[in-house]
């Protein structure tokens, strides 16, 4: 069973806080890492996908990094809004193609 | 619009009942994956598609099967329902067979058993 994790679980900050929350996954028999942002009642909508150790991804105010050697990737968020409001997944998926979901973070963005 | 259609949008039904769901990929897309997500559960994958043949698959029950049409769309089949099985079922589309570029969802079927 392949488990993917993230924290925290939920988050609120303020308008114009930063913050940054984390996906763990196996780091053997690695093959992608997919960020996804899912707003109440829309469906997910892709942020980045990861391939390279190493590697780091910028979109606008939201970036990701990712260390494949030790399992883990983290999100950034520079200076949150209230539409920054939403659940972020990660995926996993292995050189099977298993495509593993983590649970989610769900962030509040306080006006 | 994200390009991934999926009908219906509602489906209500009894227990042991057998329903098909359907989804159009975003054009060019040639690959079509199936997750669920059941109340308080995460995505579940369930199968996936790449022109037409079965590629990958996940947690997938056997009363559950699916398939991918020469036009690319897929249905998936749900048979012998039971109350367990309510839940919103997400199809989403991408252009490769494997994970290299990122998943189009399509806005989902929520599907109720009674």
């Amino acid at each position: 069973i392949l488990n993917v994790e993230q924290s925290p679980q939920s988050l609120h900050v303020q308008e114009g806080d930063s913050t940054n929350f984390t996906c763990s996954f196996p780091s053997s028999n690695f093959y992608a890492l997919h960020w996804y942002r899912w707003e109440t009642a829309k469906s997910p909508e892709a942020l980045f996908v990861m391939t390279l150790n190493g590697d780091e991804k910028k979109k606008g105010r939201i970036s990701a990094t990712l260390n494949t050697k030790e399992g883990y990737s983290y999100l950034y968020i520079k200076g949150s809004q209230p539409e920054d409001s939403a659940t972020y997944l990660c995926a996993f998926i292995n050189y099977g193609q298993n495509f593993v979901f983590g649970p989610g973070t769900r962030l509040s963005v306080l006006p | 619009d994200s390009g991934v259609t999926q009908t219906p949008k509602h489906l209500i039904t009894a227990t042991g009942q057998r329903v098909t769901l359907r989804c159009s990929p975003r054009s060019g897309d040639l690959s079509v994956y199936w997750y669920q997500q059941s109340l308080d559960q995460g995505l579940q994958f369930l199968i996936q598609y790449y022109n037409g043949e079965e590629r990958a698959k996940g947690n997938i029950l056997e009363r559950f099967s699916a398939q991918q049409f020469p036009d690319l769309h897929s249905e998936l089949n749900l048979s012998s329902l039971e109350l367990g099985d309510s839940a919103l079922y997400f199809c989403a589309s991408s252009f490769s067979g494997t994970a290299n570029y990122g998943y189009t969802f399509g806005s989902g079927t929520r599907l109720t058993v009674v």
